[in-house]
C-alpha cells in the first residue's frame, strides 16, 4: 500500500514569497495532520483536518494557512515567507487519530 | 501545557551494546505515548503505541515500556541499522471535535558502531 505522500521533495524560496505544499494520505485516512521540524527539534504542531474541517492549529502566525480536499488530500500554504521558515515540514496521515503516519517531509530553504 | 524532555540527546553504543532511551512527559491526561524512528532527512516512522501504566510492546530489538512519568526504549543487542534518530510524543485527553495533536520530545541521535 502506498505511505503518505507529500510534494514537492525540496523547495528554494525568497523572502516575502509565498509556498504551498501537498499532501495526499494514505487510502482510507480521513485526517490529516501538518508539522514543521525544524533541525536538531522534534515536529511541532501547525494544523490538524478530518472530513474537510480544521480541528484544530498550533502556535503558529496567521500567514500559515492549509486546506483539505474532497479527497482528503490537503494543502499547507505559507505567505510572506521569513528566513526562519525554513524547516523540514511533515503531513501526517490516520484514521482514527491515535496513530499518525508521516510521509518523507517537504524540505523548504528560504534566502 | 503537555511537555515532553527526551535523554540523552545523543548516545553512541558499540554493537550488542544493549541500552536505553528515556522519555520523560507531562499531560493533562495521557491518550497515548507514541515512538517513532526517524532517518535523515526523512519523516518519522511509527514504532510503537502504549496507552496506560504497565503496558509494553516489542518490536525485534526494540522493546518500548510506560510508567505514570515516563517512558523507556530499550534497545537489545543493536546493529548498525539501527542508527536513527528516536523520537517520542504523547497525545493528551482532548474535548470531542479538537485537535488530536501530538507533542514531541526533541529526540534521542543513536549511533550503533559496528
Amino acid at each position: 500500500d502506498a505511505g503518505v505522500t507529500q510534494s514537492p521533495t525540496h523547495l528554494i524560496k525568497t523572502r516575502g514569497q509565498h509556498v504551498t505544499l501537498r499532501c495526499s494520505p494514505i487510502s482510507g485516512h480521513k485526517s490529516v495532520s501538518w508539522y514543521q521540524q525544524v533541525l536538531g527539534q522534534g515536529p511541532q504542531f501547525i494544523f490538524q483536518y478530518y472530513e474537510k474541517e480544521e480541528r484544530g492549529r498550533g502556535n503558529f502566525p496567521d500567514r500559515f494557512s492549509a486546506r483539505q480536499f474532497p479527497n482528503y488530500s490537503s494543502e499547507l500554504n505559507v505567505n510572506a515567507l521569513l528566513l526562519g521558515d525554513s524547516a523540514l515540514y511533515l503531513c501526517a496521515s490516520s484514521w482514527n487519530s491515535y496513530e499518525q503516519y508521516f510521509g518523507p517531509g517537504t524540505r523548504l530553504t528560504v534566502t | 501545557e503537555d511537555q515532553v524532555t527526551q535523554s540523552p540527546e545523543a548516545l553512541r553504543l558499540q554493537e550488542g551494546e544493549s541500552s536505553s532511551l528515556n522519555c520523560s512527559y507531562t499531560v493533562s491526561g495521557l491518550r497515548g505515548l507514541f515512538w517513532y524512528r526517524q532517518d535523515p532527512g526523512k519523516g518519522p516512522e511509527f514504532l510503537f503505541t502504549l496507552y496506560s501504566a504497565g503496558e509494553e510492546k516489542e518490536k525485534e530489538r526494540l522493546k518500548a515500556t510506560l510508567t505514570k512519568k515516563e517512558s523507556f526504549l530499550h534497545i537489545t543487542a543493536p546493529k548498525p541499522e539501527d542508527s536513527a534518530t528516536y523520537l517520542c510524543a504523547v497525545r493528551a485527553f482532548q474535548q470531542p471535535g479538537s485537535a488530536r495533536q501530538l507533542t514531541f520530545g526533541s529526540g534521542t541521535q543513536l549511533t550503533v558502531l559496528p
